[in-house]
């Protein structure tokens, strides 16, 4: 089983529509959660971090569920800009510089 | 401020022949790593440093070797390239721990080996 998992995609999602997806975690004692965004054939940028209490950056929102280890990404409003593969990245260990573990990203393709 | 600079952006090697990837940083980050991108995958560490003179091996070091004799500097050694090793590899940097810094990317490097 991977680490860290994410649902592939693609989720194809017309303009100024709502989409949501989850990535699951194995390691219960991971310490901190991040989404970030990857356009094709670019580097990895980082979206946002995700809080234990849910957090919201614009039409992006975050959630974490610890007790069913995973994170989620709610994309509202979304435009054809938000096109991209989106990576759940996940911290496991307690030390500063931990060994930060990737999904292989969900994809998502907004269509006009 | 150039931030992460990784060269070169695409490489083809036969296989048996060595190189050095190139990463390059001017933002004073102490954390420095690298990790290959393959199809259906996700990003894999291969190694990392968390200040000069200091490296560590991540998940899949085997063929890397890397060294880290300045703040900015963090170059990639592939020693006998293999088709394996067919990959997109990127370097980033971070000035803290993750959870106060993000990781800051490199445009990546396109290595073919045949």
């Amino acid at each position: 089983r991977k680490e860290v998992e994410q649902d592939p995609g693609p989720f194809n999602v017309p303009e100024g529509a709502t989409v949501a997806f989850n990535c699951t975690y194995s390691n219960s004692a991971s310490q901190s959660f991040f989404w970030y965004r990857q356009d094709c054939r670019k580097e990895p940028k980082l979206l946002m971090s995700v809080y234990s209490s849910g957090n919201e950056d614009g039409r992006f929102t975050a959630q974490l569920n610890r007790a069913s280890q995973y994170i989620s990404l709610l994309i509202r409003d979304s435009k054809l800009s938000d096109s991209a593969t989106y990576l759940c990245v996940v911290n496991p260990v307690t030390d500063s510089w931990g060994k930060l573990q990737f999904g292989a990203g969900t994809q998502v393709v907004v269509t006009p | 401020n150039a931030g992460v600079t990784q060269t070169p952006k695409f490489q083809v090697l036969k296989t048996g022949q060595s190189m050095t990837l190139q990463c390059a940083q001017d933002m004073n980050h102490e954390y420095m790593s690298w990790y290959r991108q393959d199809p259906g995958m996700g990003l894999r560490l291969i190694h990392y440093s968390v200040g000069a003179g200091i490296t560590d091996q991540g998940e899949v070091p085997n063929g890397y070797n890397v060294s880290r004799s300045t703040t900015e500097d963090f170059p990639l050694r592939l020693l006998s390239a293999a088709p394996s090793q067919t990959s997109v590899y990127f370097c980033a940097s971070s000035y803290g721990t993750f959870s106060e810094s993000p990781l800051h990317f490199g445009n990546g490097t396109r290595l073919t080996v045949t």
